[in-house]
């Protein structure tokens, strides 16, 4: 079955230096969704993205964060410079075009700020 | 901003009883609700949806039940087995392709 990948499982970065969560999403779907999910909170939405642009955006994605997809399958959240609160887990999602807005998640991306 | 409220952050029942998961949520505007299901180390999977011109839906062991001028759903799950246990996340979004809005979940853990 189809399914969302994201790379690395776990990156560990010390605060101010720039990261870069990458994702390969289900090969017909058209929109990408990044959501983060700090440790014992609600999973918020980050970012989305259709039609090799920011389709919508959250207050959280400031200008410190970056979203691109630089081929045919990859999409990567990138972050300039790294906080301490910018620990969480970050999750990449995808939909096909016409279905209802079901999101076909990956497993998540671990980002510890030390 | 609760949108979307997951009262109970923790649940446990027997093997082979129903499992009750409430959700209420604040805005009238929503109307299409998914739930998700989470494994630790995985990613939230869907599990089922309803629309608000239902107000059920069933798919084998998993029923949601949508009462909207309670602005309030509940996914059952009937009977319900030990692989079941994991954090049951209630969503929605307001229309189109807009962000679904996530409650914080409720872990249910289902006893042998």
């Amino acid at each position: 079955e189809p399914e969302v990948t994201q790379t690395p499982s776990h990156q560990v970065t010390q605060m101010g230096q720039e990261v870069i969560l990458r994702c390969v999403p289900i090969s017909n779907h058209l929109y990408f969704y990044w959501y983060r999910q700090i440790l014992g909170q609600k999973v918020e939405f980050l970012v989305s993205f259709y039609n090799n642009e920011i389709s919508e955006k959250s207050e959280i994605f400031d200008d410190q964060f970056s979203v691109e997809r630089p081929d045919g399958s990859n999409f990567t959240l990138k972050i300039r410079s790294t906080k301490l609160e910018d620990s969480a887990m970050y999750f990449c999602a995808s939909r096909i075009l016409l279905a209802k807005n079901i999101q076909y998640f990956g497993a998540g991306t671990r980002l510890s700020v030390l | 901003d609760q949108q979307v409220k997951q009262n109970s952050p923790s649940l446990s029942v027997q093997e082979g009883r129903i499992s009750i998961l409430n959700c209420d949520y604040t805005n009238s505007m929503f109307d299409y609700f998914l739930w998700y299901k989470k494994y630790p180390a995985e990613g939230p999977t869907f599990l089922i949806s309803i629309s608000s011109i239902k107000d059920k839906n069933e798919d084998g062991r998993f029923t949601v039940f949508l009462n909207k001028s309670a602005k309030h759903l509940s996914l059952h799950i009937v009977p319900s087995q030990p692989g079941d246990s994991a954090v049951y996340f209630c969503a929605t979004f307001l229309q189109g392709n807009t962000p679904l809005v996530f409650g914080k979940g409720t872990r249910l853990s289902v006893i042998a």
